[in-house]
């Protein structure tokens, strides 16, 4: 069936360094894929988002890398600060009105 | 613009009572999407709703169920409550629902004892 994993449940990353979140997903059929934050006590927050038609796209500190041969996403956020501490998730679609998301990476920012 | 709107944001009930959860898309959102967070199996989807019809639906029991009205807001029931129900669940929406972002709601805490 489908699914959608990140290769690492937990990353710890100095502030200001980049961080790089990674996912693997199964449906060669997904045309969509999307990045979500969700911070404690809150709903998950859209980050950012891409077509398969496209292999990078970038938004406000942050890049989106699609690699279809293989079925990899991932996310990178340059000069991670306080405020990125959450957990990510990754989401595909293969236009079927749902999403499908993998389990979560949790990223903590040390000081 | 506000955003998805759910109430209640906590609910505790016991096993066998029913519950319903209420949802308010954002506006001009025609799509609406239940999700079901838990620890253990982390965010599975329940269904979709678009123009009062449910397109997709999850991998759920059938005492899971949702409906939408015509201005879009959308109510999911669940009946005959297990302990197993216990979750966060999610409500978000979009213009369509067809690859594009879903924005979500901060969710229901259902709590079951």
């Amino acid at each position: 069936g489908e699914s959608v994993g990140l290769h690492l449940p937990t990353l710890s990353v100095q502030e200001g360094d980049n961080s790089i979140i990674n996912c693997a997903y199964s449906n060669s059929a997904s045309d969509y894929f999307i990045w979500y934050k969700q911070e404690s006590g809150k709903g998950p927050q859209f980050i950012i988002d891409i077509r398969s038609n496209m292999d990078k796209r970038q938004g406000q500190r942050v890049t989106v890398l699609l690699n279809k041969t293989v079925k990899h996403l991932s996310l990178q956020i340059a000069a991670t600060q306080p405020g990125d501490s959450a957990v990510y998730f990754c989401a595909e679609s293969p236009n079927d009105y749902k999403l499908s998301f993998g389990a979560g990476t949790t990223v903590t920012v040390r000081a | 613009k506000a955003g998805v709107t759910q109430t209640p944001r906590y609910l505790i009930k016991t096993r066998g009572q029913q519950v319903t959860l209420s949802c308010s898309p954002i506006s001009g959102h025609r799509s609406v999407s239940w999700y079901q967070q838990t620890p253990g199996q982390g965010l599975q989807f329940l269904f979709e709703y678009f123009s009062e019809t449910q397109r997709n639906k999850g991998n759920f029991p059938g005492r899971f169920s949702g409906r939408q009205f015509s201005n879009s807001r959308s109510e999911m029931n669940v009946s005959t409550l297990e302990l197993g129900d216990s979750a966060l669940y999610l409500c978000a929406s979009s213009v369509d629902g067809s690859n594009q972002p879903q924005h979500f709601g901060d969710g229901t805490r259902l709590s079951i004892l």
